[in-house]
């Protein structure tokens, strides 16, 4: 158990419905990492944030927002969702910006 | 789209050896590489992470080393153990789909 927690576990929705994911880091880490993984396919990094600032942005769609709150818990927002977002969503947190440690992550749906 | 691609499929390493793992990309804008395995079924365990301003960055038993002229990335795991098995992969990042697919580490007694 890594400590970072991820809800829902799986989601499954419709095209052009849109859905928050929400991540709590493990107890003072500051930072937050968003990564998306698609069937047989590697990590892809959307996002980072660190004491509710953005810090770096990878590989996010426009439809994607995400956005760190005071108690550093953090969500990511889907919009007019489509069929290939369908995939497995990763949060990691750090303390230092040195390791980072996932969550069990969460299974979108879009059928 | 892009791709962050690794050299070697399986690699085979006596234990207490250093191994070497490749990797290349193809966007020479990617400014993010992360390191990491990933068991069937279960999330991924972060190894090392590095950014484009950086060469190398070394942490416990890794070092992950970074040419950006030949947009070429390495992952050295010193004294290899047989819990090192877990197919590392790397991953990056330009804005476009960038994967790397994982590499089996065969770690031999």
């Amino acid at each position: 158990d890594s400590g970072v927690t991820q809800t829902p576990k799986h989601l499954i929705t419709a095209t052009g419905q849109r859905v928050t994911l929400r991540c709590s880091p493990r107890s003072g880490d500051l930072s937050v990492y968003w990564y998306q993984q698609s069937l047989d396919q590697g990590l892809q990094f959307l996002i980072q944030y660190y004491n509710g600032e953005e810090r770096a942005k990878g590989n996010i769609l426009e439809r994607f927002s995400a956005q760190q709150f005071p108690d550093l818990h953090s969500e990511l927002n889907l919009s007019s969702l489509e069929l290939g977002d369908s995939a497995l969503y990763f949060c990691a947190s750090s303390e230092t910006g040195y390791e980072q440690y996932f969550g069990p992550g969460t299974r979108l749906t879009v059928t | 789209g892009e791709s962050v691609g690794l050299h070697l499929p399986t690699l085979s390493v006596q234990e207490g050896d250093n191994s070497i793992i490749n990797c290349a990309y193809s966007n020479s804008a990617s400014d993010y590489f992360i390191w990491y395995k990933q068991e069937s079924g279960k999330g991924p365990q972060f190894i090392i992470d590095i950014r484009s301003n950086m060469d190398k960055r070394q942490g416990q038993r890794v070092t992950v080393l970074l040419n950006k002229t030949v947009k070429h990335l390495s992952l050295q795991i010193a004294a290899t153990q047989p819990g090192d098995s877990a197919p590392p992969s790397c991953s990056g990042n330009t804005g476009k789909l960038i994967f790397g697919q994982g590499t089996t580490l065969q770690v031999k007694p």
